[in-house]
């Protein structure tokens, strides 16, 4: 595609119940990374992968959140259980870079909007 | 503790008037500074990247200025237009050995731009 692809773009979800958001990075792109955007602040890093290997899940809140990228494409972020404070909008961002360096671009795509009530 | 802080929270100006927004860091060591702005319900899009030895960088009416010594960078925006209006996230890259350079976002500075 011709950018980063998120899907839902808005999902409302019942406390407690469990969510996936998929991310189709542009064709090609090695490196793809998640972030959760709380309203009013920067993104917050949630995990990383290059290829299909997660490289650095740290900014994972809690052991709920689970992401993966099995055939080094589509990315899918789950988050079971979900809690109130886990409403945000989540980002998926990609780049064309291997690890080692990141001066080149990294696209975003226009995120999935959770609200768990 | 690598933290990117920018300022004003937020800012309200006239069409056409110019703005200047603030970005100091503590990223260390550093490897590049980006500005990016983020339009309400929209992805972050890249407006400009800054390495080390760079001091200044434009993309239209978008200069950013990089002082690597004092760790601050800044975004200017002339002639300002109301599409303009948006948050504006200064993001830096931390270089770390054998690995990702792992990047920290700021806050963003929310801008609105007013006939």
């Amino acid at each position: 595609g011709a950018g980063v692809s998120q899907s839902p773009r808005y999902k409302v979800a019942k406390r407690g119940q469990d969510v996936a958001l998929r991310c189709d990075p542009i064709s090609g792109h090695v490196s793809l990374f998640w972030y959760q955007q709380a309203l009013g602040q920067g993104p917050e890093f949630l995990t990383y992968f290059q290829n299909e290997a997660q490289l650095d899940k740290s900014g994972l809140p809690s052991d709920r959140f689970f992401a993966e990228r099995p055939e080094g494409s589509v990315s899918t972020l789950k988050i079971q259980r979900t809690q109130q404070e886990d409403s945000a909008v989540y980002l998926c961002a990609s780049s064309p870079l291997n690890v080692g360096t990141m001066s080149g671009e990294l696209f975003f795509g226009e995120g999935s909007r959770l609200t768990v009530l | 503790k690598n933290q990117v802080e920018q300022s004003p929270q937020s800012l309200i100006i006239l069409e056409g008037k110019n703005c200047t927004l603030q970005c100091n860091y503590t990223v260390s060591p550093f490897s590049n500074l980006r500005w990016y702005k983020q339009d309400t319900g929209r992805g972050p899009v890249s407006l400009t990247i800054m390495t080390f030895s760079e001091n200044t960088k434009s993309n239209g009416r978008y200069t950013a200025t990089l002082d690597a010594d004092t760790k601050q960078s800044s975004l200017h925006i002339t002639a300002s237009q109301l599409s303009d209006s948006a948050s504006y996230i200064c993001v830096v890259s931390a270089r770390r050995n054998g690995g990702y350079n792992k990047l920290i976002f700021g806050a963003g500075t929310r801008l609105a731009v007013h006939p």
